[in-house]
């Protein structure tokens, strides 16, 4: 069975803070960790994923398979961050598996 | 292509009526998938195809739920005798099957509201 647990359902940073989304997950096998964000009135999309150790709009994320983790971070926030963060799981099949989400609020 | 469509945005019906929801993928993916979403929560999984094979349902899929996508295109999700608790966003996504980690492309979701 896979499960993504995101402890944090609202997070309030101010602008220009630092931000860490936090993300667990547990899966037997060797899986593919996302982060998915809905902006207000928008459409789940996706943000970033694992294997392309990319940093998209200043996020960054690293797998960490030792503490089951795939936190999402971000040196200073920005107003325009402000949104539902969802941290998701693929295993095998290539089917996801969603966490609850983080509501994030950014405030100036 | 514009990306994933559903249609209708929002449907709101009486119990015990039938509603069914339409989604039209990206045109080059081979896997469709539907997702539950209820307010507080992440999107569930549903069920999946890959063309036109359903491969999977969960179990959350009660007997009054069916899927279909005809000829591997669009897909149909019908809910019959809808429930009070079958309000909620039902969300239509579209991938491609090779696993590339590329993700899902959503769509914007069919909000059902059963009174």
């Amino acid at each position: 069975a896979q499960r993504v647990t995101q402890p944090e359902k609202l997070l309030s940073v101010f602008k220009g803070a630092p931000v860490e989304l936090k993300c667990n997950y547990s899966y037997s096998g060797s899986p593919e960790l996302f982060w998915y964000v809905q902006y207000s009135r928008q459409r789940l999309q996706l943000l970033l994923r694992h294997i392309s150790r990319e940093s998209i709009k200043g996020f960054t994320a690293d797998l960490n398979k030792g503490e089951t983790s795939f936190h999402l971070k971000k040196p200073f926030a920005q107003e325009e961050d402000s949104a539902m963060y969802y941290c998701a799981l693929s295993g095998s099949d290539y089917k996801l598996s969603f966490g609850a989400g983080t509501t994030v609020t950014v405030r100036a | 292509d514009t990306g994933v469509s559903q249609n209708p945005r929002h449907k709101i019906t009486k119990r015990g009526q039938n509603v069914t929801f339409r989604c039209d993928p990206i045109s080059e993916h081979n896997r469709l998938y539907w997702y539950r979403q209820t307010l507080g929560q992440g999107p569930e999984f549903l069920t999946y195809f890959q063309n036109e094979a359903q491969l999977e349902k969960s179990r959350l899929l009660s007997d009054r739920f069916s899927a279909e996508r005809p000829k591997g295109s669009f897909s149909t999700l019908e809910i019959q005798r809808t429930e009070q608790g079958d309000s909620a966003m039902y969300l239509c996504a579209s991938s491609l099957r090779d696993g590339t980690g590329y993700g899902y492309t959503f769509g914007s979701g069919t909000r059902l509201t059963v009174v």
